[in-house]
């Protein structure tokens, strides 16, 4: 069962726009993690935020963290062409190393 | 891109065969993590292996078996395979485990498609 949802299931924006995707997961967590998977490949690592952090960026990147809620969110600034991607935030969860991953946000940035 | 690698990238089995998919983890990472994701699914946690010892296992069934090497890379096994067994399988190598693990970084991936 996936621990995590991303919401919205789907995004399309233009180039300049920013990109805005949340997170939701169930269980307490050490840390919450944001991969970026294209078309069906690898997924790559984007950033990872401790749990007693609330904020933390990575270039055009912008994750917040709310414990309280359960939730994150990716912002993406300034997006390009090349950000179309999935998107899937991860939660260690109570294991500690088993990453639960959601279904992920489909985004689609168009010229 | 990260130094995870697999082999190989696109394999077609029959139901009832089984499969070897192969993994070579980062240098100094000593931790591999085996992932199963279904088309429109995101990744489901398959088990780990930490310094060749299996350290935690998802749902999923005994026939799905794996082995760590002094070198750190793996092997996954699955057997008997089924037609929901098709999807892409993904290793991911880290260092540590628990508390103490860090970032887990994925290979490319092999894509199974059993007929």
């Amino acid at each position: 069962s996936q621990q995590g949802e991303e919401d919205p299931q789907a995004l399309s924006i233009q180039e300049g726009e920013n990109a805005t995707m949340n997170c939701s997961y169930k269980t307490s967590i050490n840390n919450l993690q944001w991969y970026r998977q294209n078309s069906g490949r690898g997924l790559v690592h984007l950033i990872l935020i401790r749990s007693n952090e609330r904020e933390k960026h990575s270039g055009r990147l912008r994750v917040t963290l709310d414990t309280s809620k359960k939730s994150s969110s990716l912002l993406i600034t300034a997006s390009r062409a090349a950000d179309t991607a999935s998107y899937f935030c991860a939660t260690d969860g109570n294991s500690g190393y088993a990453l639960n991953f959601g279904k992920g946000t489909s985004l689609l940035v168009t010229p | 891109e990260t130094g995870v690698t697999q082999s190989p990238t696109h394999l077609i089995k029959t139901r009832g065969q089984q499969v070897t998919l192969r993994c070579s983890s980062q240098s100094g990472h000593n931790t591999v993590s085996w992932y199963q994701q279904a088309l429109g699914q995101g990744p489901q946690f398959i088990f780990q292996y930490y310094r060749e010892e299996e350290n935690g296992r998802g749902n999923f069934p005994p026939r799905f078996s794996g082995l760590q090497f002094p070198n750190y890379s793996s092997e996954l096994n699955v057997n008997a395979l089924e037609l929901d067994d098709s999807a892409l399988y993904l290793c991911a190598s880290s260092r540590g485990t628990g508390g103490n693990q860090e970032t887990q970084y994925f290979g490319p991936g092999t894509r199974l498609l059993v007929l």
